[in-house]
């Protein structure tokens, strides 16, 4: 059984560019959730994703997007960077409905940062 | 509403035991309890239900108090690998999403 993993594992972009994130789900798994977590804070919900739908969002301005592909893997985009945008960017798949997730297991992040 | 996790940071001996606390001012479904090392993953140790009962290893246990809004994680004769920052994270209701808090750092000394 793999576990959760994500790419790139670091990412160097200025402010107004575009990133793409990915993250492959943990095998069983159907939701995939994306935090943003900077430096010294807990990770930030920024959306939900379960069977290919956006099931619930955070805080989060439109700039920042997502898919889910049937395989459950996902993409975290996000638009005309800026630098508040540097941190950590951790995805966590969990098996559940649409109401209700199981445990989240954690990737290992993508740190980006932004000049 | 972002839990409140006290204390900020701790600094252990090794063998010592640690309390870390997380308070809530809404009711709570569920809490969930993280530790991510430095410049890891968060991973996953324990989940707290309402009406459930208290969780945990022989060494590492954690309680929920529905009336105070506030779970307590117990880290029994700390080891080295203990050392990181624990997250707690919480549910208002069964079909919320989990918000973390700020989390406690953790560090064991020989």
């Amino acid at each position: 059984e793999t576990g959760v993993t994500q790419s790139p594992t670091h990412l160097i972009k200025t402010r107004g560019q575009q990133v793409t994130l990915r993250c492959s789900s943990q095998s069983g798994h159907n939701t995939v959730s994306w935090y943003q977590q900077a430096l010294g804070q807990g990770p930030q919900f920024i959306f939900q994703y379960y069977r290919e739908e956006e099931n619930g969002r955070g805080n989060f301005p439109p700039r920042f997007s997502g898919l889910q592909f049937p395989n459950y893997s996902s993409e975290l985009n996000v638009n005309a960077l800026e630098l508040d945008d540097s941190a950590l960017y951790l995805c966590a798949s969990s098996f559940g409905t649409i109401t209700r997730q199981e445990t989240q297991y954690f990737g290992p992040g993508t740190r980006l940062l932004v000049l | 509403q972002q839990p409140v996790q006290s204390p900020q940071a701790v600094i252990l001996r090794e063998g010592e035991d640690a309390v870390i606390n997380c308070s809530s001012s809404k009711a709570l479904y569920s809490v969930h309890w993280y530790r991510q090392k430095h410049g890891e993953a968060p991973v996953f140790l324990m989940i707290l239900l309402k009406g459930g009962e208290q969780k945990g290893h022989e060494k590492i246990s954690a309680s929920f108090n529905e009336k105070k809004q506030q779970s307590s994680l117990y880290l029994t004769a700390s080891q080295l690998s203990y050392s990181g920052t624990y997250f707690c994270g919480t549910e208002a209701n069964r079909d919320d999403k989990i918000i973390f808090g700020k989390g406690t750092r953790l560090h064991i000394l020989p």
